[in-house]
């Protein structure tokens, strides 16, 4: 069974579009993430969810925004998709906080 | 907020054990230090968390001295499946709000295990 996914693996798309990834965890984690992993490996925090609730929003553009239906799930809806916004970005929980973390396979974001 | 800075790369013989610095000069009196290794096209994964001295599980040791500004990852007897990047992340391990998380990944060190 697949502790963390992620859907769609790979997105190609074009700029200007709306796109969303969905991530699912069934370890019944508190708190979920999700980072972007840029061309050179560079891993950012992006978001942080405890229990539904924002706990961390980094400087990101405000295109992003996501979204947890319920503890278990946190989509990832980005708006007005850029170049730069291609990048590998995973989904990751927690038990709670900063404990070990459990990360998804990622998806593969190409915007064109 | 505490900054991590590591080796950008590594070779090691398989066999040999493999030593990884991070540095942590910031680190705060709540913080942990843990670290994850990362396959291509695969999602870190966790291998060892420690606050100070030397925490040891199946498949590694983590040693932190007492100003705890830096920690090192001890991998035993690598294998050429031990090819990944390995990340430093410095943070609390329980916050008390919002903003109270600190999540900062190093920039990572490929480790190169040769035959």
């Amino acid at each position: 069974d697949t502790a963390v996914s992620q859907t769609p693996k790979y997105l190609v798309t074009q700029m200007g579009n709306d796109k969303s990834i969905k991530c699912e965890q069934n370890l019944g984690h508190d708190t979920m993430y999700w980072y972007k992993q840029d061309s050179k490996k560079f891993l950012k925090i992006m978001f942080s969810y405890n229990n539904k609730e924002l706990i961390i929003n980094e400087t990101v553009p405000n295109r992003f925004s996501p979204k947890s239906p319920d503890k278990a799930h946190l989509n990832l809806h980005i708006n007005s998709l850029e170049l730069g916004d291609s990048a590998v970005y995973f989904c990751a929980s927690s038990l709670q906080g900063f404990d070990e973390q459990y990360f998804g396979p990622g998806t593969r974001l190409t915007v064109t | 907020l505490a900054k991590t800075t590591q080796p950008i790369s590594m070779d090691s013989y398989e066999g040999q054990e493999v030593n990884i610095t991070c540095s942590h000069n910031n680190i705060a009196t709540n913080d942990y230090i843990t670290w994850y290794q990362q396959f291509p096209s695969q999602g870190p994964r966790f291998i060892i968390q420690g606050y100070k001295t030397k925490v040891t599980n199946e498949v590694a040791s983590l040693f932190i001295p007492a100003d705890r500004k830096s920690s090192t990852l001890s991998l035993p007897r690598v294998s050429l499946s031990d090819t990944a990047v390995y990340y430093c992340l410095v943070g609390p391990r329980r916050g008390s709000g919002a903003g109270s998380y600190q999540l900062t990944f190093g920039k990572g060190t490929k480790l190169s295990v040769i035959p």
